[in-house]
């Protein structure tokens, strides 16, 4: 099946630092999405992103709709021990008369205060 | 606004036993619905989605099934559990909104099941 290759895998990192993440595929999206899962929660929606090229922010985080719609990144700026969690890239794809979103492997954030 | 329910939170259920976890959504009509399970807290594995009441596509081969009795519900089953249906498993809804691109889904709190 689709595969989206998600790095890093983990990341442990102090508080303030800067993080960056991101996803890759050889097969082209429509829609690239990043969430966050909390420990013992259902993934929540951080960032959508719907165009090739498409920079978006939110708060402290920015993403990237690759330019080849293969890939896209999520940076997280001025990290704080509340941005602790897994965070997951998903590509939607239009396949089978419906949208079907693929997810990568999610990357583990730990904030060391 | 939109909101999606699980239940139950938790749940330790014997091996052979039956299942049901249900799932609702409230303050849309006619969404997409999913069931997902996640192993060890990483990696979501897409096992059930419906477009409509009555209709379900199953993404892979397994002990589990879904049914769709009304528009907002979407309940998970099994006959008899096997060891290995333990894991965390989330309903989601989506939407399409704006045409291709826009069919976002959002999940619900999850639930833990421990097989033993």
């Amino acid at each position: 099946g689709q595969q989206l290759n998600q790095s890093p895998q983990s990341m442990f990192i102090q508080e303030g630092e800067d993080v960056s993440m991101n996803c890759t595929s050889s097969s082209i999206f429509n829609t690239w999405l990043w969430y966050k899962q909390d420990p013992g929660e259902g993934p929540v929606l951080l960032i959508a992103l719907y165009k090739a090229g498409e920079l978006t922010s939110n708060g402290r985080l920015t993403a990237q709709f690759g330019i080849t719609r293969k890939d896209s990144f999520l940076n997280i700026s001025a990290s704080i021990p509340s941005d602790v969690g897994i965070y997951f890239c998903a590509g939607l794809k239009f396949r089978g008369g419906s949208e079907k979103l693929v997810f990568g492997k999610g990357t583990k954030l730990t904030v060391n205060p | 606004s939109q909101t999606i329910h699980q239940w139950p939170a938790t749940l330790v259920q014997p091996v052979g036993s039956p299942l049901s976890l249900e799932c609702t959504v409230e303050g849309t009509s006619n969404p997409n619905l999913y069931w997902y399970r996640q192993a060890a807290g990483r990696g979501l594995q897409l096992l059930f989605y419906s477009v409509g009441i009555g209709q379900i596509s199953s993404e892979v081969p397994q002990n589990l099934s879904a049914s769709r009795p009304q528009d907002r519900q979407f309940i998970l089953s099994s006959k008899k559990l096997l060891l290995s249906d333990s894991g965390f498993y989330l309903c989601a809804w989506s939407r399409l909104a704006g045409g291709l691109g826009k069919n976002i889904q959002y999940f619900g709190a999850g639930t833990r099941l421990s097989v033993l």
